[in-house]
């Protein structure tokens, strides 16, 4: 099975930097997805990691460490539009190839 | 262009009714998915197409039928509905139609929200 832990909630500040931690345990490990939803609307695609490392866009950043089932994505510069909910998804191994989603973290960005 | 449409934005149906959602693609995707999220809950699956065939039903009752009519279709038919399958119904697609590729990513539609009196 796939177990997938992100922290429910976080607050953080116009302009600051926020880091959401993402763990998980599952059975083999073909890649990392980064999403971000805004409420009632669809997940948008963010971020792909399968090694071990950084990997830069922008603002956003996306991190990830296979020995440790660990990864985390660093927003920049907050703006009020980042205020919505950050899914990390993982793709394990054993024939399927769908991620499985955790249950989001939702940020929220004041002035 | 990564483009994902579904219609229609929003259904209000009664138990009784018989509806269909509407999902598009033309990036020449080969696997295509239904995905049902109620609030605050991640996205589940529900149905996979590979290649225009149901590949995974993920134990969906039957009130709920997919359907494939080609490769850039996918319809997910309604009836009989209860009010707790008031939902987000997303639709997705990727790239790959046979396992999986390294850089395989489901790109999502905007849902159409749902709701069941």
């Amino acid at each position: 099975g796939q177990n997938i832990d992100q922290p429910t909630e976080m607050t953080a500040t116009e302009g600051a930097i926020v880091q959401i931690n993402c763990t998980y345990q599952t059975s083999g490990f073909n890649g990392l997805f980064w999403y971000q939803q805004h409420a009632g609307e669809a997940p948008t695609f963010l971020s792909y990691n399968v090694l071990d490392g950084l990997e830069e866009k922008g603002r956003f950043s996306s991190f990830l460490s296979r020995s440790k089932g660990y990864s985390y994505l660093l927003l920049k510069e907050l703006q009020m539009k980042d205020s919505a909910s950050y899914l990390c998804a993982v793709r394990g191994s054993g024939g399927s190839y769908i991620p499985t989603f955790g249950r989001g973290t939702s940020l929220i960005v004041h002035p | 262009d990564t483009e994902v449409t579904q219609t229609p934005k929003h259904l209000v149906m009664g138990m009784t009714n018989k509806k269909s959602l509407k999902c598009e693609q033309h990036m020449g995707h080969r696997a295509m998915y239904w995905y049902k999220q109620k609030a605050k809950k991640p996205p589940e699956l529900m149905f996979v197409y590979s290649y225009e065939k149901l590949s995974i039903n993920e134990s969906v009752p039957s009130r709920f039928s997919p359907e494939c009519p080609n490769s850039s279709l996918l319809n997910l038919h309604l009836h009989a509905l209860q009010p707790e399958d008031s939902a987000l119904y997303l639709c997705a697609s990727s790239q790959s139609g046979t396992g999986y590729t390294s850089t395989d990513t489901q790109y999502f539609g905007p849902g159409t929200r749902l709701t069941v009196l």
